[in-house]
């Protein structure tokens, strides 16, 4: 089956600083990318969509200067939340889709703490 | 607007079984998902239905009309390992996923 790889699982960074999460599908080519972040006990909130070679479509409220993504390849997108604050900390999971029509298949997340 | 409601809580008895209903609105219809998510895990797929009618998966069933704008998940003889969250997924005609706020299911022994 299909499988993304989402890295690190875990992350603790210091306010100010900045934190690059890689998300990778391994056996496929994903056409679109996705990045959620999900805080305690609340839905999956899509941050933006992003299509490789082209920029991210960001979601309202979402600043695209704090996380900035790169889908460099057709396996490969990054965030990285730049200039981390506490009210970063949460889970952010990233998701690739081989085609238009086709279910999601989502890495592990990775749980930022901002201290 | 976009829309998807599903109960925020339901508590059920192992060996039973559960349907957890999901209703929606979209701007167009290209499929209904199903997902489960474990507490501080990312969300696994269970089912994707766009015809209606009912696909049977293992103790795993998801049910579609269409003209409703309504979708249940049907799990039978529920284990304890089935304590998640499930999510309901509409996709529009832009082939955007719209999420619902998910439902937590409890499983008592």
């Amino acid at each position: 089956g299909a499988v993304v790889s989402q890295h690190p699982s875990w992350v603790i960074c210091k306010s100010g600083t900045s934190v690059k999460i890689e998300c990778r599908s391994l056996d496929f080519q994903a056409t679109t990318m996705f990045w959620y972040r999900q805080f305690p006990k609340q839905s999956l909130m899509l941050m933006a969509t992003s299509n490789e070679g082209s920029k991210a479509t960001y979601e309202q409220g979402v600043e695209k200067d704090k996380f900035l993504i790169n889908h460099a390849s057709l396996t490969l997108s990054t965030l990285t939340v730049t200039s981390a604050h506490p009210e970063d900390s949460s889970f952010y999971i990233c998701s690739a889709r081989q085609g238009e029509v086709q279910s999601l298949h989502f890495g592990n997340g990775t749980r930022l703490t901002v201290t | 607007g976009q829309n998807i409601d599903q109960p925020t809580e339901m508590t059920a008895t192992e060996g039973a079984i559960v349907q957890i209903n999901c209703t929606y609105q979209t701007s167009g219809f290209n499929g209904l998902f199903w997902y489960q998510q474990h507490a501080g895990e990312a969300p696994t797929f269970l089912s994707y239905n766009v015809l209606d009618g009912l696909e049977e998966k293992g103790r795993f069933s998801s049910f579609l009309s269409r003209s409703k704008g309504y979708s249940y998940l049907l799990l039978k003889e529920l284990q304890m390992k089935d304590s998640a969250s499930y999510l309901c997924a509409a996709m529009d005609s832009n082939y955007q996923l719209i999420w619902g706020a998910g439902t937590k299911l409890i499983i008592k022994p």
